[in-house]
């Protein structure tokens, strides 16, 4: 089944200290990608994109992300992570063909960050 | 100003009771969205709207029903609340104009049915 997956639910790092997020796709063709970030209380914004081009792109609040087709990722990175970063972070993907083109989501990241 | 907007934030009701959630938009997108969100779960399409007279059913849309009153509002009604309807409720949108898809969000209500 076409899915996005977060393999990890809950990460924990110190301030600091560079910080990657997992996301897999299942789609045959490359689908349009994002990355979406929930501060507490607060809802979703959209740190980055994808949709063709240069493989690695760069979004708001410091974060990039890598498009890597071999292995059907969009993975987050962010060298120095500040305490600010403590959030739930989701992955989305617009599949490439069909589904009217609407998000399907991961179930997200939730990173919690140490002093 | 907000360019999506939820209106109320927080409700607390009871079961069995009809309650309405209201969105708002001044992003002049044509596309709306209600999400429901749940810990462990995500984020789950209720009920989208590609325009006024298009309105079509998410994975989990028993129980609610919505309303396009106009391009820039959206709502959702729930008939008779029942206690696993408590969750963030968010309501997004997208323009359906070039190939941008990505959504825009209201800050969300948070929805206790006791």
């Amino acid at each position: 089944a076409q899915s996005v997956t977060q393999p990890d639910i809950h990460i924990t790092v110190s301030e600091g200290a560079s910080l990657e997020l997992r996301c897999n796709y299942s789609y045959g063709a490359t689908p349009y990608l994002f990355w979406y970030v929930q501060s507490p209380g607060q809802g979703l914004q959209l740190l980055l994109k994808y949709f063709s081009g240069d493989t690695l792109v760069q979004g708001i609040k410091g974060f990039e992300a890598e498009f890597k087709r071999s292995q059907s990722s969009f993975n987050l990175r962010k060298p120095s992570v500040h305490w600010s970063d403590a959030a739930e972070y989701f992955c989305a993907v617009v599949p490439n063909a069909g589904n009217n083109r609407k998000l399907i989501w991961g179930l997200g990241t939730s990173l919690a960050v140490n002093p | 100003d907000a360019d999506v907007t939820q209106t109320p934030r927080n409700r607390i009701t009871k079961t069995g009771k009809r309650i309405m959630l209201e969105c708002s938009q001044t992003k002049g997108h044509d596309r709306m969205y209600w999400y429901r969100q749940d810990p462990g779960l995500g984020l789950r399409l209720i009920y989208y709207s590609f325009d006024v007279k298009d309105i079509n059913k998410g994975e989990i849309s028993d129980g609610y029903s919505v309303s396009r009153q106009a391009q820039a509002k959206f709502s959702l009604s729930l008939e008779s609340a029942i206690p696993n309807q408590t969750a963030l409720y968010f309501c997004a949108t997208s323009d359906s104009t070039g190939f941008s898809y990505e959504q825009y969000f209201g800050p969300g209500t948070r929805l206790t049915v006791t």
